[in-house]
């Protein structure tokens, strides 16, 4: 079965100042895929950033980056200069394509604010 | 980016009557959508997988006579609640995907009184 485990509840940065939010995974599939996604009070759910299990580098999205390490099975992403309107909820989760169809499953999320 | 959008936002209800929420990619096919649901401050809870043209796939827990899926072309996909009550409240989310990606709808709150 797939998990993914974030074990930071809320966490705490000072605007400008970058941030790691944790995320660790465990599957038997060789083939998936790890995601990020934003959640703001408004409740939508933001794409942020995708990285492939085969993939050799680690995915950049402008602040956005993913520290992917394979062998750990974590997939950390990491927030460069924070800003006020990063406050929010974030998801990260997996798809793999044993089921056929991508599910995503979602860890339980961390809850992100940044200080002034 | 692929964009879904979602009607309605919010809805209230009386108990006992049904409800449908209807979730739409603008501007890409999707062959495969997804139904999520969220408790506050809870995590996305997968409900269904919609595709298009054949039976939604439950998740085990979720009733089908009750969370009825309608995946009846390649950019609409409802989700219609029957006979609701007020424990069906919540944060109701669904997406699409194109190739290996989910777009998300902006969700849907329904209030059962």
């Amino acid at each position: 079965a797939q998990k993914i485990t974030q074990t930071q509840p809320g966490m705490f940065v000072q605007e400008k100042e970058a941030v790691t939010l944790d995320c660790t995974y465990d599957t038997s599939d060789p083939s998936y895929g790890l995601f990020w996604y934003k959640q703001p009070s408004s409740g939508e759910m933001i794409f942020l950033i995708y990285q492939g299990s085969y993939d050799q580098q680690n995915a950049t999205e402008g602040r956005y980056s993913l520290n992917f390490q394979k062998a750990r099975k974590s997939a950390n992403l990491v927030i460069s200069a924070s800003q006020l309107g990063d406050s929010a909820m974030y998801f990260c989760a997996m798809a793999y394509s044993g089921a056929g169809s991508y599910q995503l499953t979602f860890g339980k999320g961390t809850k992100l604010s940044v200080i002034p | 980016g692929a964009v879904v959008s979602q009607h309605p936002s919010r809805v209230i209800c009386k108990s006992g009557t049904s409800v449908k929420i209807e979730c739409r990619s603008l501007d890409f096919q999707a062959t495969t959508m997804f139904w999520y649901r969220q408790f506050p401050k809870k995590s996305l809870m997968l409900m269904a997988t919609s595709n298009e043209g054949s039976k939604a796939t439950y998740e085990q827990g979720v009733e089908k006579d009750k969370f009825l899926i309608n995946h009846a072309s390649l950019t609409l996909s409802t989700l219609t609640v029957t006979s609701a009550h007020p424990e069906d409240s919540s944060f109701y989310i669904c997406s699409a995907r194109l190739r290996y990606e989910q777009y998300f709808g902006p969700g849907t709150r329904l209030t059962v009184t």
